[in-house]
């Protein structure tokens, strides 16, 4: 049973462009939403992640929107540029234990071209 | 600042034996995850350590045990080798079990190839 469901699987976008990749998630224990990138050979690195008691979260270029009703958040990448290009990867867990430790979408392979 | 350090990066093993992947964390944290990262897929969830307890466990078989050590580090264990054993095994620290706002880093992985 897929609990976080990520799409697109691959996302082509210009530069200068906006990336929304989009994650949905079954269980409303979740509590921690993170997103990270992963570039060929490397472990996941932690981007940015929000809390579902705020509907936005921003660090630089990398905004998180959360729609807690809907159980749904998505990363827009602003101002796209080619250093960008990875898999990034939605996930969720739970605080004080959650017993599946983060729970990761199958992932989006951003591509953005010059 | 060391970060997350795994042992071996690369190793082939053939059906039915046994591995062993090693884990350092990242200085200051006392909690080890191991997830197994097949190709073109997100990481799955292994299990976790806490003072040299596996404190929580993903769904994987018995043939997946780990340990840890009083210095944190970390091994994983994988018995009785498959082919779709076959994928990157991520080691990851944070700090204190159980609290998903701290920031979990990984490492950059064991590559494991069975044939």
């Amino acid at each position: 049973q897929q609990q976080v469901k990520q799409s697109p699987q691959s996302l082509i976008v210009q530069k200068g462009g906006i990336s929304i990749i989009n994650c949905a998630y079954e269980n409303t224990a979740f509590d921690y939403f993170p997103w990270y990138q992963q570039f060929p050979g490397k472990g996941p690195a932690l981007l940015i992640a929000i809390r579902p008691d705020v509907s936005e979260k921003k660090e630089g270029r990398f905004t998180i929107s959360f729609n807690k009703s809907a159980k749904q958040f998505s990363l827009h990448i602003m101002d796209s540029q080619p250093g960008d290009s990875a898999t990034y990867f939605c996930a969720a867990s739970m605080v004080g234990g959650g017993a599946d430790g983060l729970t990761f979408g199958k992932g989006t392979h951003l591509i953005i071209q010059p | 600042d060391a970060g997350v350090t795994q042992s071996p990066t690369h190793l082939i093993k053939t059906r039915g034996q046994q591995v062993t992947l090693r884990c350092s964390p990242k200085s200051g944290h006392d909690t080890v995850s191991w997830y197994q990262q097949a190709l073109g897929q997100g990481p799955q969830f292994i299990f976790q350590y806490y003072e040299e307890e596996e404190r929580q466990r993903g769904n994987f078989p018995d043939r997946f045990s780990g340990h840890q050590f009083p210095n944190y580090s970390s091994e994983l264990n994988v018995n009785a080798l498959l082919l779709g054993d076959s994928a990157l095994y991520l080691c990851a620290s944070s700090l204190g079990q159980g609290y998903s706002g701290n920031t979990i880093y990984f490492g950059e992985g064991s590559w494991l190839t069975v044939v």
